[in-house]
């Protein structure tokens, strides 16, 4: 059964703090991917990654940096939180060659208030 | 631009009735790929059925099943004989050209 964890369900943080969502998977999966979902928006990809140590920027990377040192392990960082960052957020992770056209499997979600 | 619209925020459904939920998109590629996914209520967001536009034939999944119109660019997703854990949010995707677009979901309430 596949599994994806998240490190938080829950999240309080201050404006301009540096904040880490980690994100773990346990069925080697190729693909790992970041998106943040609000109210009437659906889901927005931020990151994901291919490979190890390899990352492409989605739709809405500006104010989120990633890393991926380990296959199983995909972390999200917030290099300064702001209050427009406030969202739920939610890693996924998938088999197959880069790409979407794979079915993904997700976490629980992080709901991260910054105030 | 590809884009993923679902016309309805909220649907409602009496148990045991059937239920569809609308889903058109956008793109120029002739090969691509169309999910459907749950999200319940403080749960994780699970795949219901995932279509392969060279498919002709609709993909079912138990109770759930779609109608894809290709050339009228429409994937709607069909519940039969809703039942009170079917209640959730539903987002349709489209997969392509190397990117995934996501619909702004339906919200399904099943009444008892």
């Amino acid at each position: 059964d596949v599994k994806v964890t998240q490190s938080s369900r829950y999240l309080v943080k201050r404006t301009g703090e540096k904040v880490f969502l980690e994100c773990v998977q346990d069925m080697d999966h190729e693909n790992m991917f970041w998106y943040r979902q609000d109210p009437g928006l659906g889901l927005r990809l931020i990151y994901f990654s291919y490979d190890v140590k390899m990352k492409e920027k989605g739709d809405i990377p500006e104010g989120y940096s990633v890393s991926r040192e380990k296959k199983e392990r995909f972390s999200l960082i917030l290099e300064s939180a702001s209050t427009n960052q406030t969202s739920m957020y939610l890693c996924a992770s998938s088999f197959g060659s880069r790409g979407f056209s794979y079915e993904q499997y997700f976490g629980p979600g992080t709901r991260l208030t910054v105030t | 631009a590809q884009t993923v619209t679902q016309s309805q925020p909220e649907m409602s459904v009496q148990e045991a009735e059937t239920v569809t939920l609308s889903c058109t998109y956008d793109t120029s590629e002739s090969d691509y790929y169309l999910f459907w996914y749950k999200q319940p209520p403080s749960r994780q967001m699970i795949l219901v059925i995932r279509q392969e536009a060279y498919k002709q034939q609709n993909a079912t999944e138990n109770r759930f099943s779609v109608n894809f119109q290709k050339a009228a660019k429409s994937f709607s997703l069909k519940i039969s004989d809703s039942q009170l854990g079917d209640a959730a949010m539903y987002f349709c995707a489209l997969e392509s050209n190397y990117q995934l677009i996501w619909g702004a979901g339906t919200k399904l309430i099943i009444k008892p």
